[in-house]
């Protein structure tokens, strides 16, 4: 069974600084897709980035970029120059050959002036 | 503008009554899902439903049917309902069935059985 784990529960930082979140990830899939959402206070989830597993290249958009280590089964999202409205909950999820997203539970980032 | 509307915001039911969850996509897109959240719990995967037919179901408890009365419509009827049923459903949609689609998610409804 597929699994995802975000060891980080919180992070705190101050505005205009790069954080890096943590997501490793346990699947026996040969091809996968590798997503990165938030979640606002407002509770709406918002979908920011996708890595798929055949790709070596890591994704970027806009400051979101990730760092993926397929050896390590690992997939960090990184954010440059933070902004107070990037504070939410950031969630990993992986997706393989069963078409269900399988959720981390959250990292809660705090961007702080 | 919203492009997934979910329909209450919040729910409050009491044990053993029926509630059904309205969700419509305006992405013109085929497929649609189901999620839960539960408090200390990841998002869990409920149904998915492709051209309003249904690809899977993760649900074991049949008080769940999901209703699809058109391809953008996508509502879930929870019958007999208990307060472990207390979270907030997300309805999402994907432009196609399959691994590789991105999903999109509408704000949720928070239901809470007392």
């Amino acid at each position: 069974a597929q699994k995802v784990t975000q060891t980080q529960t919180s992070i705190s930082v101050v505005e205009k600084t790069t954080v890096t979140m943590d997501c490793v990830y346990e699947t026996r899939d040969s091809s996968y897709f590798l997503f990165w959402y938030k979640q606002t206070a407002s509770g709406e989830i918002v979908f920011l980035i996708r890595q798929d597993s055949y790709k070596k290249e890591n994704a970027t958009v806009g400051h979101y970029s990730l760092n993926f280590q397929k050896p390590k089964s690992s997939i960090g999202l990184i954010i440059t120059a933070t902004q107070i409205e990037d504070s939410a909950v950031y969630f990993c999820a992986i997706v393989g050959d069963n078409s269900k997203l399988i959720w981390g539970l959250g990292t809660s980032l705090v961007v702080n002036p | 503008d919203p492009k997934i509307i979910q329909k209450p915001k919040y729910l409050v039911a009491v044990t053993g009554s029926e509630k059904i969850l309205i969700c419509e996509q305006y992405l013109g897109h085929n497929a649609m899902y189901w999620y839960r959240q539960s408090a200390k719990k990841p998002l869990e995967f409920m149904f998915s439903y492709s051209y309003q037919k249904l690809m899977d179901n993760q649900t074991a408890s049949s008080r769940f049917q999901p209703q699809s009365s058109k391809k953008n419509h996508l509502d879930l009827q929870i019958t007999a309902l208990k307060p472990d049923d207390s979270a907030t459903y997300f309805c999402a949609s994907s432009r196609d069935w399959g691994s590789a689609e991105t999903l999109y998610f509408g704000s949720g409804t928070r239901l809470t059985v007392l």
